[in-house]
């Protein structure tokens, strides 16, 4: 089983769409996790990180979810400037270790 | 305030030549990765350096691959008698390292293509 899991996509939804999409991880004591964004033949950045009390970006929400280790991402009222792969990142352990990135999920709004 | 930045951007070699790949990482930080990226594809972890801690290399696929981190900043990734297989976008990202949440930085890539 792979430490970080996503599913691929790609999700193709309209424009004003909600979206969501899950991330799971593996090591349960994992301490810090995130959400990246990359476009197309771009690095990754950051989107979000994600808190034990879930956080809300404007139209972005992530929330974690400890008991079944799973994160997710809500994105809200979509554009098409939301179009790219997002990436879920976990930290396994609180102090330095190496942070691992799931494969990414492709999400392609249409007008 | 300058990110991390590679060099080269784009990079064509011959099977069989030898490359390196150069990474500045954000001045301060002690943590910096290694990824690779073919077509179309997920991040591959390669390498690890944390501060003077000894690297995680577990991700090279290869003897072929080595990494080198100079006074704890600049690092050079290297890849011998280069194969197609290894043609990607390399990136490098750093961090501040430490305890504390790690957000990675990353640098643009450099694009190795190996004819």
């Amino acid at each position: 089983r792979k430490e970080v899991e996503q599913d691929p996509g790609p999700f193709n939804v309209p424009e004003g769409a909600t979206v969501a999409f899950n991330c799971t991880y593996s090591n349960s004591a994992s301490q810090s996790f995130f959400w990246y964004r990359q476009d197309c033949r771009k690095e990754p950045k950051l989107l979000m990180s994600v808190y034990s009390s879930g956080n809300e970006d404007g139209r972005f929400t992530a929330q974690l979810n400890r008991a079944s280790q799973y994160i997710s991402l809500l994105i809200r009222d979509s554009k098409l400037s939301d179009s790219a792969t997002y990436l879920c990142v976990v930290n396994p352990y609180s102090s330095a270790s190496k942070i691992i990135f799931g494969s990414g999920t492709r999400l392609s709004i249409r007008p | 305030g300058a990110g991390v930045s590679q060099s080269p951007s784009n990079k064509v070699t011959e099977k069989g030549k030898d490359v390196e790949l150069r990474c500045d990482p954000i001045s301060g930080h002690t943590a910096l990765y290694w990824y690779r990226q073919s077509l179309g594809q997920g991040l591959e972890f390669l390498i690890y350096f944390q501060g003077n801690s000894a690297p995680d290399k577990s991700g090279l696929p290869s003897d072929r691959f080595s990494a080198e981190r100079t006074g704890g900043s600049v690092s050079t990734l290297t890849i011998q008698r280069t194969q197609q297989e290894d043609s990607a976008v390399y990136l490098c990202a750093s961090s501040q390292g430490g305890a504390s949440v790690e957000t990675q930085y990353f640098g643009p890539g450099t694009r190795l293509l190996v004819l």
